[in-house]
């Protein structure tokens, strides 16, 4: 079965600090890794989508690596500012027909003191 | 904007009742899906279905039940079955390879009282 782990669980960095978070996986027959930002009591945003077949995604001051290989994917947040602040998920899906189930890591839990 | 809506935001269930989150999407997915977010567990499936009339359990099904009548809407009835309903719910959907990612909605919290 598929484990998703995330570490660290939490984190706390000064404004304008580059930072990584980082994910493993179990198993690496995947399709694809997605990052998500969680804020207190919201819904999840998505951030980046990698496919099994990339090695990184970028959106801004984002950046999203995978090592399927290895089992392994990071983000990358570059100067990072206190609306960073909120809990970091990934997930991933599975591959293979009629996958639909995303296996999803504990988060990280950022914050950005100003 | 397309997008996927969930209502109430904070719902309020009695002992021994029967409730109903819902969940609406007009991004024209076919797969939508619920989870369940305890503090310090993660997210996990309850329930999601690839196409209308058809669904799947996921790993904590006992004491919640769905339907999909409309590619549109995936309702999650919450039973009196289920003993530990306190949680937060979020919806999600996806087109049915999956190739673009999921997206979710804002969630419902659910409270007994």
């Amino acid at each position: 079965k598929q484990e998703v782990t995330q570490i660290p669980a939490a984190l706390s960095v000064p404004e304008g600090e580059n930072l990584v978070l980082n994910c493993s996986f179990t198993d690496s027959a995947i399709y694809n890794l997605q990052w998500f930002r969680q804020d207190p009591g919201k819904g999840l945003t998505s951030l980046l989508l990698i496919q099994s077949s990339q090695r990184e995604q970028t959106s801004g001051r984002l950046n999203a690596s995978l090592d399927k290989s290895s089992g392994r994917s990071t983000l990358y947040i570059a100067a990072s500012q206190p609306g960073d602040s909120a809990t970091y998920l990934c997930a991933v899906t599975p591959s293979g027909a009629g996958s639909y189930q995303l296996t999803f890591g504990k988060g990280t839990k950022l914050s950005v003191i100003p | 904007d397309g997008g996927i809506t969930q209502s109430p935001k904070y719902l309020f269930r009695k002992e021994g009742q029967n409730v109903t989150l819902s969940c609406e999407q007009n991004l024209n997915h076919d797969a939508m899906y619920w989870y369940r977010q305890d503090p310090g567990q993660g997210l996990r499936l309850i329930y999601y279905s690839q196409i209308v009339n058809d669904f799947q359990k996921g790993d904590i099904a006992e004491g919640y039940s769905v339907s999909r009548e409309k590619k549109e809407s995936f309702p999650l009835t919450v039973t009196s079955a289920q003993k530990n309903p306190t949680a937060f719910y979020l919806c999600a959907s996806s087109l049915t390879l999956t190739e673009y990612g999921y997206t979710f909605g804002s969630g419902t919290r659910l409270t007994v009282v």
